[in-house]
């Protein structure tokens, strides 16, 4: 099956700072999600980008499906931003999310 | 518009029992799949239906199943609970075909 791979695993930052979290895949894809899970386990969408820029807010992603990899960008990071961060490619007609091991991201006031 | 909605959201049960989880869609989603997530092996999907048929099936043993009726909830069982099922249960809906997922809140699930 396809292979996911997050980094970094763990990232700390100053309230303040801009951030960069990547995924990389090893097959092609037809979607990539970006989630946020928070402290009680629920998984927030962020980005559905099978390819190309998004942003809301400061949160920003890029997916560049023809070299397997896809970035979120956290710029101006706030204390809420903490949490383990997922990106979860789909390879197939289904529905079927395959999820990396995360990056857990704390924000320090 | 009503998020996904999973009932119940904590369970302690006994080694050997058996359990059931609910999942129901957002409005009009059609297609509900299930994940276990646990501390060593991440989130792993479990299976998927669309319209009560299985459409896809993780590597997961035959205790798991699962089932759709006819309004697009979804149900998953767990027979002869072993300890390792202790997990957070999250199931997700989604239009038909290649769609944003939405995630629910999850069961947590644990096993004595």
């Amino acid at each position: 099956g396809i292979q996911v791979e997050q980094s970094p695993p763990d990232l700390i930052l100053q309230e303040g700072a801009n951030s960069t979290l990547r995924c990389n895949f090893s097959d092609s894809v037809n979607n990539l999600q970006w989630f946020h899970q928070n402290p009680w386990g629920q998984l927030i969408n962020l980005f559905y980008i099978p390819s190309g820029t998004k942003q809301n807010g400061r949160l920003s992603a890029t997916t560049v499906a023809t070299e397997r990899y896809s970035l979120l960008y956290i710029s101006s990071s706030q204390t809420t931003d903490s949490g383990v961060y997922f990106c979860a490619p789909k390879l197939d007609s289904g529905s079927r999310l395959t999820f990396g091991e995360g990056t857990q991201l704390t924000v320090n006031p | 518009k009503a998020g996904v909605t999973q009932t119940p959201r904590y369970l302690i049960k006994t080694r050997g029992q058996q359990v059931t989880l609910s999942c129901s869609p957002i409005s009009g989603h059609r297609s509900v799949s299930w994940y276990q997530q646990t501390p060593g092996q991440g989130l792993q999907f479990l299976f998927e239906y669309f319209s009560e048929t299985q459409r896809n099936k993780g590597n997961f043993p035959g205790r798991f199943s699962g089932r759709q009726f006819s309004n697009s909830r979804s149900e998953m069982n767990v027979s002869t609970l072993e300890l390792g099922d202790s997990a957070l249960y999250l199931c997700a809906s989604s239009f038909a075909g290649p769609y944003e997922q939405y995630f629910g809140p999850g069961t947590r699930l644990t096993v004595t």
